[in-house]
């Protein structure tokens, strides 16, 4: 089955640490940018970070940059969330999402077309 | 950050009906949009990319089009299963920014 399953949420104190991973299945991991996607508590999305397929082009969010850290092994079919540092607006729940490549024969798009089921994260004292 | 603005936020509709939500950028964004469902407490689900190509497996009544900074969700014939919030979303640069999200009840 083609999935994504995250792991790794909880309630941390502000300025404390988690770590997400999310695990492919199904596909070919290695071929696919990989992103984190948040949303705060009936709040809308918000774009965290992407890494492309041999992680040598990484993007933050400015909020986020220099606190979390994504990384990915493609040996595990897995993709990471290093968050450090974190505060009370980084509660969220935590999507990670495939980034695919769609072209028509001229033009390049990218959307994310495979979700998992997210896990949350709780920042609070 | 390029800034996307959905409206309206909200809207109610009855089934049959024919619904539009509209997006703007804040600069031009050539045809670099996407437009994703999420219904309560699932995960997005990707509709249209590149402003108007309809996802694989996602009904024909769905409809996108635009470019450079006017955009717009059009789903034909609403369905009870349409009752969702729609979120645009551009991958011209970064950071990728979402619009707030319209929700629409039937």
């Amino acid at each position: 089955e083609v999935q994504l399953v995250e792991a790794g949420g909880g309630l941390v104190q502000p300025g404390g640490s988690l770590r997400l991973s999310c695990v492919a299945s199904g596909f070919t991991f290695g071929d696919y940018w990989m992103i984190w996607v948040r949303q705060a508590p009936g709040k809308g999305l918000e774009w965290v970070a992407n890494i492309r397929q041999d992680a040598s082009q990484i993007h933050y969010l400015d909020s986020v940059e220099g606190r979390f850290t994504i990384s990915r092994d493609n040996s595990k079919n897995s993709v990471y969330l290093q968050m450090n540092s974190l505060r009370a607006e980084d509660t969220a729940m935590y999507y990670c999402a495939r980034d695919r490549d769609y072209y028509d024969g001229t033009v390049h798009y990218d959307a994310f077309d495979l979700w998992g089921q997210g896990t949350m994260v709780t920042v609070s004292s | 950050a390029i800034q996307m603005t959905q409206s309206p936020s909200s809207l109610s509709a009855s089934v049959g009906d024919r619904v539009t939500i509209t997006c703007r950028a804040s600069q031009d964004i050539r045809n670099d949009l996407a437009w994703y469902q999420q219904k309560p407490g699932k995960a997005p689900k990707l509709l249209i990319y590149g402003a108007s190509r309809l996802q694989s497996g996602i009904p024909s009544r769905f409809s996108g089009s635009g470019s450079g900074t006017h955009f717009t969700l059009t789903v034909y014939s609403l369905q009870a299963d349409d009752s969702a919030t729609y979120y645009c979303l551009h991958d011209y640069n970064y950071p990728r920014t979402f619009g707030q999200g319209t929700k629409v009840e039937i």
